[in-house]
């Protein structure tokens, strides 16, 4: 089954403790990206990757990183979480090529809270 | 700044009606336009896009879209409703500027009535 997973579902955390929340398509897709979804302001854009080894800024990337290692793998890392991050987390894929390019494919989300 | 507003937070309508959810948008060049919809403690799932060519674009479950050039606008519309369309639906922009930004709306939540 083509889908995008996303691990851990739910996530409490304290202020500055580390994480990573970990994104794999099966597709093959080119394209993965993470958007944060916040009541009143919709989804907003935090990383993309075209490829492998190459990554770009969304509108919200400030207190994020990523990495794209492997084509299947997108993960989101908090290297120091805040209040302010707590928010539901998505991943998603898409082909840039082909009858389904730009259709994105998102993962359950995450719901990661930061006291 | 580039956008995209959905100016309604929630659309009522009964069932068998017709539906419309409104979007436009402000972006420079020709955009890429997309509908998404998100069903409770889902990820979204993609309904329809706008790429080139005719201005009304068909997608899944009987919903539809109307490129407006002129208005910026890209508006979902329904023949009839049904109750399991109630859900929150995002329209979104990919500005055709070379990169793959995406510019989402805030959402707006449709609900049916029986």
């Amino acid at each position: 089954e083509a889908q995008v997973t996303q691990n851990p579902r739910y996530l409490i955390t304290v202020t500055g403790k580390k994480l990573t929340v970990t994104c794999s398509q099966n597709m093959n897709h080119e394209y993965m990206s993470w958007y944060r979804q916040d009541p009143g302001l919709g989804l907003r854009q935090i990383y993309y990757s075209m490829n492998v080894e190459v990554t770009d800024k969304g509108d919200v990337p400030e207190g994020y990183k990523v990495s794209r290692k492997e084509k299947r793998n997108f993960p989101l890392i908090l290297e120091s979480p805040s209040p302010n991050q707590t928010s539901l987390y998505f991943c998603a894929s898409s082909s840039i090529g082909g009858d389904s390019y730009n259709e994105q494919f998102f993962g359950p989300g995450t719901r990661l809270t930061v006291l | 700044a580039q956008s995209v507003a959905q100016p309604e937070d929630q659309v009522n309508v009964a069932e068998g009606n017709p539906l419309t959810v409104k979007c436009t948008y402000s972006v420079s060049g020709n955009p890429y336009l997309f509908w998404y919809v998100q069903y409770p403690n889902r990820g979204l799932q993609f309904l329809l896009k706008y790429i080139t060519g005719d201005n009304l674009v068909k997608g899944s479950y009987g919903f539809e879209a109307e490129f407006n050039k002129s208005q910026t606008s890209f508006h979902l519309k329904k023949p009839s409703a049904l109750v399991s369309d109630s859900a929150l639906y995002f329209c979104a922009v990919r500005p055709f500027s070379g990169t793959y930004k995406y510019i989402f709306g805030t959402g707006t939540r449709l609900k049916v009535l029986a």
